[in-house]
């Protein structure tokens, strides 16, 4: 079955700290991925996405990816954290449009930044 | 214009109320979603409409119906709610590819509307 784990429910880095957010997906195909960013209280935002080619992809507010095959892995990187990156990131993997394009979450990682 | 706008931001109602969500996106897109979130989770998916047609019901209560009007707009109908269905209500909205394997793009989400059932 289709799964994405999101082993690290929480994290707390210091302001300017470079930052890792770990994240599995289990996925017959190939898989197309995608992190989100939810701030409290608000709806979600679309920080990056994989579908095909380049394995190192880069998203907006300075945040990258890399998607592994070999670990089906695709970690979320930031080499300076701010203080406005505290919030609820969360790792998805796609379903093909004949499933209804649905998106599978991980279960989130809760960020909190130390100043 | 590149988001999905969503009224009210807040909704307090009875258990005996009926009210309606709404979601609009002037995106051109033909996937429209509501997902249901609770607190601390991850969205859950309740409904999918693909070129304004219902594709996808999550096994919902029939206490929420779902509705497109249009390309642009999607509602969400409430009645006889409980108090368990306090919730943040996402839409989300997205590009549809028509190849040979399609897949969407990726979703774009509004803000939500915050659910409370008294």
């Amino acid at each position: 079955a289709q799964s994405v784990t999101q082993p690290d429910i929480h994290i707390t880095v210091s302001e300017g700290a470079s930052l890792e957010l770990r994240c599995n997906y289990s996925y017959g195909a190939t898989p197309y991925l995608f992190w989100y960013v939810q701030s409290p209280g608000q709806g979600l935002q679309l920080l990056l996405k994989y579908f095909s080619g380049d394995t190192l992809v880069q998203g907006i507010k300075g945040f990258e990816a890399e998607f592994k095959r070999s670990q089906s892995s695709f970690n979320l990187r930031k080499p300076s954290v701010h203080w406005s990156d505290a919030a609820e990131y969360f790792c998805a993997v796609g379903h093909s449009y004949n499933q209804g394009g649905k998106l599978i979450f991980g279960q989130g990682t809760e960020l909190s930044v130390k100043p | 214009d590149t988001e999905v706008t969503q009224t009210p931001k807040h909704l307090v109602m009875g258990m005996t109320n009926k009210k309606s969500l709404k979601c609009e996106q002037h995106m051109g897109h033909r996937a429209m979603y509501w997902y249901k979130q609770k607190a601390k989770k991850p969205p859950e998916l309740m409904f999918v409409y693909s070129y304004e047609k219902l594709s996808i019901n999550e096994s919902v209560p029939s206490r929420f119906s779902p509705e497109c009007p249009n390309s642009s707009l999607l509602n969400l109908h409430l009645h006889a709610l409980q108090p368990e269905d306090s919730a943040l209500y996402l839409c989300a909205s997205s590009q549809v590819i028509a190849t040979g394997t399609t897949r969407t793009l990726g979703q774009f989400f509004g803000p939500g509307t915050r659910l409370t059932v008294l």
